[in-house]
Order: C-alpha cells, then structure tokens, then sequence
C-alpha cells in the first residue's frame, strides 16, 4: 500500500543531544514537508523539500535540520540548538501543480527531558 | 504573512450539524483546505476550496468566499467518530517556484466534542 511512514511513534530523549525523526514516503511524491505541532496552536512549517539535494527553511527552521538525499526520504534531525524540542512532528508529502491533497505521516512525538 | 482565525471548541449533539468558521488574511491566496485530525493521529483531508461556493461530499460541506476571506466546514448528521480537531489551513498562491500545495499555513484547530 501507498503511504507515508513516520518512526518512531514516540521518542524520548535528554536534554542536549541531538536526535533524527525518520519519514519515507512511496507515493512517488516530489514534494515533502516538515510541521511540528504544539498544543493550542496550528501546525507549523519547519523545512520542506520540492526536488531531491534541495529544501527550504520554513517558519521555524531554527534548530532544525534536513537532508533529502532520496526522493523517498526526508529526515528531520532535531539539533540541541533547539530550545523546546518537546512537540509532536509531523511529515507530510504532496504532488507539485497536481492533487492539492497533502498526505501526512502518523507523526512522532518528541519528549525532551 | 499569514493570520488564520477559527474557534477554539465547539459542543454539538450526536445527529446535530455543526458549523465550523474560519477567516484568514493573506498577503497570497489560493486555496483554502479543511483537515480532520483525532488526537494523537495524521491529519486527513476532507476538502479543497479555491473558487466561491459550496462544495458538498456527503455529510461534509465547505464554503468558500474569497472576497471576504472566509470559510466554513458544515458537519452535518453528526457521530460520535466526529469528536476531533479540525483544521483549517490556506495555500499560497501558485507561480511561485518555491512553493507547492503541501506548503500550508494552518489555523490552530477547532476542537468539536460530539454529545450523545
């Protein structure tokens, strides 16, 4: 089955150390994106990808990174630069000038302590 | 930028119709999108609106008003399974290289509690 595939579901790490949230996706999809949620808030762009060896920051790039070296892959790595990393990431993936439906990971729900 | 307004709770009865508002103030527009998402889990796509009406797919409606940078999502026959945030979220508008359709700025959600 076609999918986007976020792992994992739940992860907990220390303070200070750097951790790398994975999303495959095999929908053949040009375009992928990271948003991170927090509570009472709307989603929030991180970094998004349109063509392999490139991405853009989002609107809240800082303390991120990403790498998108396969058309499949676009992992987030979540520096120790970030300064409340706590939050639930999502992944999402969509055509570019085609189906305007974004198709979104299960997410991963990062705990920082 | 972009400023995306919706309600934050919303309490319904089961078979009741909801009516979900949205207002958004762009510097770009295209489309707007309304998402479901339970808690916990993806957000799904309900719909798409990029010219002014309505637009129905069964017990979900949007409307769209480009002119008065509004929407709304009908929730209609309302279930149990309904109870979940709701999310409202606009595209820029397309020509600009660096920006695609998954490239969205979101409202903060509208939390509907469905009531037996």
């Amino acid at each position: 089955d076609g999918g986007i595939t976020q792992s994992p579901k739940y992860l907990f790490r220390k303070e200070g150390q750097n951790v790398t949230l994975s999303c495959e996706q095999n929908l053949n999809h040009d375009a992928m994106y990271w948003y991170r949620q927090d509570p009472g808030q709307g989603l929030r762009l991180i970094y998004y990808s349109q063509i392999v060896n490139d991405f853009q920051k989002g609107d809240i790039a800082e303390g991120y990174s990403v790498s998108r070296e396969k058309k499949e892959s676009f992992p987030l790595t979540v520096t120790s630069a970030q300064k409340n990393p706590t939050a639930f990431y999502l992944c999402a993936s969509g055509s570019i000038g085609g189906s305007p439906e974004a198709f979104f990971g299960q997410g991963t729900r990062l705990t920082v302590v | 930028g972009q400023n995306i307004d919706q309600p934050t709770e919303m309490t319904a009865t089961e078979g009741a119709i909801v009516q979900i508002n949205c207002t958004y103030q762009t510097s770009g527009f295209n489309g707007l999108f309304w998402y479901q998402q339970h808690a916990g889990e993806a957000p799904t796509f309900l719909s798409y609106n990029v010219l002014d009406g309505l637009e129905e797919k069964g017990r979900f409606s949007s409307f769209l008003s480009r002119s008065k940078g509004y929407s709304y999502l009908l929730l209609k026959e309302l279930q149990m399974k309904d109870s979940a945030s709701y999310l409202c979220a606009v595209t820029l508008a397309p020509g600009r290289t660096t920006d695609s359709w998954g490239k969205l700025q979101f409202g903060a959600g509208t939390q509907v509690v469905v009531t037996p």
